[in-house]
């Protein structure tokens, strides 16, 4: 069961320079997810997938495109790549599950992250 | 603003006493909260959580609190053992299902 794959897993740019992070999930999930990793900042939304067809904004969305491809599959694109990119990039998926004793259940499933540089 | 809060970036512990990790949330609309576990070079992994309608959840060496007048909640390993070294970052959820949000995690680090 191979959960979340991200490719590449490592990616040099030069600025200016254009990517797409690929992810697929085989856990047949709605959602799905893009977050940045940085020094003491924690994990940070870029943008997620609630659904098939629908895509919102995270916290730091500025500089990056998605693509809800199809129920497998979210790609994260840098148009222009800037050096405050640098970054470890990861991808997640997750179903939420209402029950009436424990209400919800939103656990996220992550892929191994894409570590891109942007000199 | 931080609605997510680990306000130690790191801790060590001996092996075999207990590691206890702390997080605080300002949103009173989280209602399910969880703990990840992060070695380098891998992505987070899901470790334990607990909704709001209970008070504490156990798995194994690992336990959840949670006290919802403080808005605090707490991670216990007991016993600490050295493989639990990576960053522990704690998340929370709302009722809509909304993404998790993330606290800046804290380093573990068990010395053996």
């Amino acid at each position: 069961n191979a959960g979340v794959t991200q490719t590449p897993k490592f990616q040099v740019l030069k600025t200016g320079q254009s990517m797409t992070l690929q992810c697929a999930q085989d856990m047949n999930h709605n959602s799905m997810y893009w977050y940045r990793q940085d020094p003491g900042m924690g994990l940070r939304l870029i943008y997620y997938s609630a659904s098939e067809g629908t895509t919102d904004k995270g916290e730091v969305p500025n500089g990056y495109n998605v693509s809800r491809l199809n129920k497998r599959e979210f790609s994260l694109r840098l148009e222009s790549a800037a050096p405050s990119q640098t970054s470890v990039y990861f991808c997640a998926s997750s179903e939420v599950y209402y029950r009436v004793l424990t209400r919800i259940k939103n656990i996220q499933y992550f892929g191994a992250g894409t570590r891109l540089s942007v000199l | 603003d931080q609605q997510v809060k680990q306000n130690s970036p790191s801790l060590s512990v001996q092996e075999g006493r207990i590691s206890i990790l702390n997080c605080d949330y300002t949103n009173s609309m989280f209602d399910y909260f969880l703990w990840y576990k992060k070695y380098p070079a891998e992505g987070p992994t899901f470790l334990i959580s607990i909704s709001s309608i209970k008070d504490k959840n156990e798995d194994g060496r690992f336990t959840v609190f949670l006290n919802k007048s403080a808005k605090h909640l707490s991670l216990h390993i007991v016993p600490s053992q050295p493989g639990d070294s990576a960053v522990y970052f704690c998340a929370a959820s709302d009722p809509g299902g909304t993404p998790l949000v993330f606290g800046k995690g804290t380093r573990l680090s068990v010395i053996a």
